[in-house]
């Protein structure tokens, strides 16, 4: 199983509202990352966590706000957000093991519009 | 953003035809990860590539991580319809560590 399940699918938001994205992976990966996308263009790292702790933030704005509440589950808090921040948010996860060829899986993705 | 020189950007390909898409950097990986993206969906893993020099298959892709560490090559053979898509390559230097992305290469094929 190599599967990430990020939800929702899509999700569209007033720029006033707060929302969360969601991913879990059950494959016993350590490191889980957020990653942004606009259309054709490359994934935009956001940030990492690795062994549930925060390794890597990006320089990301405040209002994107992420929480790993366990080792399987992968958070996204959302407030306050900017019509430019519409995008496909990604999910992925690793399994940050020393002595393992590491790799990423990505999720499906949520395709988020700010309204 | 650091990114990697992907190449081409895109390619309109006949059905049937082989495909070749490379990626070079300035800085050596450890690392090099190939991934297929449909359109609002996320990146899937194609090849993972760990030694320099190595060559791997997976079907009719064959991807190689150059001996100097810093570039790598995808090829596909006998394209089909569903091979398109947008191809990336990502670099990575260390585990749970930045994947550096290239720009992409957008896949095209005529039945």
């Amino acid at each position: 199983d190599t599967e990430v399940t990020q939800t929702p699918k899509h999700l569209v938001m007033g720029m006033t509202n707060k929302k969360s994205l969601k991913c879990e992976q059950h494959m016993g990966h350590r490191a889980m990352y957020w990653y942004k996308q606009k259309a054709k263009k490359p994934p935009e790292l956001m940030f990492v966590y690795s062994y549930e702790k925060l390794s890597i933030n990006e320089s990301v704005p405040s209002r994107f706000s992420p929480e790993c509440p366990n080792s399987s589950l992968l958070n996204l808090h959302l407030h306050a957000l900017q019509p430019e921040d519409s995008a496909l948010y990604l999910c992925a996860s690793s399994q940050f093991n020393r002595g393992t060829n590491e790799k990423l899986f990505f999720g499906s993705g949520t395709q988020l519009s700010v309204l | 953003g650091q990114q990697l020189n992907q190449s081409p950007q895109s390619m309109f390909i006949q059905e049937g035809e082989d495909v070749s898409m490379n990626c070079t950097s300035s800085s050596i990986f450890n690392t090099w990860l190939w991934y297929k993206q449909d359109p609002g969906e996320g990146p899937v893993l194609l090849i993972a590539l760990y030694k320099a020099g190595e060559l791997t298959s997976n079907g009719r892709l064959t991807a190689q991580f150059g001996i100097t560490r810093k570039d790598s090559f995808l090829n596909i053979s006998a394209s089909i319809p569903s091979d398109v898509g947008i191809y990336f390559c990502a670099g990575l230097r260390n585990q749970g560590g930045k994947l550096i992305f290239g720009q992409g290469t957008e896949l095209s094929v005529k039945p």
